[in-house]
């Protein structure tokens, strides 16, 4: 069964750091591109970064560039997004998504359940 | 930044058909087609319609999407209650380099 399962979310600080987790089941990461997309509480999707299927390559939405950075480990078939300085603003559902087009980007065709940051004081 | 806009809000009864829109879609660099995506209540996403009119394996085909111009549409024939959902369209905007999503709209099948 191919599944993702995000983890390390948590309670934390305004301008602390956090890293998530999202383990891939059931398929190779390998020759995939992942997104990491969040979700406010009560609010829609928020596109927040996206990793090249080897790893060339890596965007970020406007809001967290030079704090966020998205790698991927394929030999453990794991993605990560290390969030730093953290701020209320960023508290919210994430969710990583694989990307599943081989024409074009941001086909999300498989995504994890969510892990849940919160940043407070 | 790119934005896409969706009513908030559509409404019909069971077994009827209801469209929603995606409009402002400016960028059509090469291949940025239109994807949509169905939330029910308390779960992830999950992709319904990629490439504008392409359903994954396992997606009924009351399902559809079109595209025309700067605009995108999803279709839904046979409302059923358990279509009650918040939907997203959403796509890769190249001259972005940053995907982007429409705000959702809240399909309510009354």
């Amino acid at each position: 069964q191919v599944q993702l399962v995000e983890s390390g979310g948590g309670v934390v600080q305004p301008g602390r750091s956090l890293r998530l987790s999202c383990a891939g089941s059931g398929f190779s990461i390998t020759n995939y591109g992942f997104h990491w997309v969040r979700q406010a509480p009560g609010k829609g999707l928020e596109w927040v970064a996206m990793i090249w299927y080897d790893g060339r390559k890596r965007y970020y939405v406007d809001s967290v560039k030079g704090r966020f950075t998205i790698s991927r480990d394929d030999s453990s078939n794991t993605l990560y997004l290390q969030m730093n300085s953290l701020r209320a603003e960023d508290t919210a559902l994430y969710y990583c998504a694989r990307d599943g087009s081989s024409v074009s980007l941001a086909v999300f065709d498989v995504w994890g359940q969510g892990t849940l940051v919160s940043v407070s004081s | 930044q790119s934005v896409l806009t969706q009513p908030p809000s559509v409404s019909a009864a069971p077994g009827e058909r209801v469209t929603i829109s995606c409009s402002g879609i400016t960028s059509k660099i090469g291949n940025d087609y239109v994807s949509w995506y169905q939330q029910l209540p308390g779960t992830a996403p999950k992709l319904l319609i990629y490439e504008n009119n392409k359903r994954p394996s396992g997606i009924p085909d009351r399902f559809s999407g079109s595209e025309s111009g700067t605009s995108a549409t999803l279709g839904i024939t046979g409302l059923q209650t358990g279509d009650e959902a918040d939907y997203y369209c959403g796509k890769w905007d190249s001259s972005l380099g940053a995907a982007v999503f429409g705000g959702g709209t809240k399909l309510t099948v009354l």
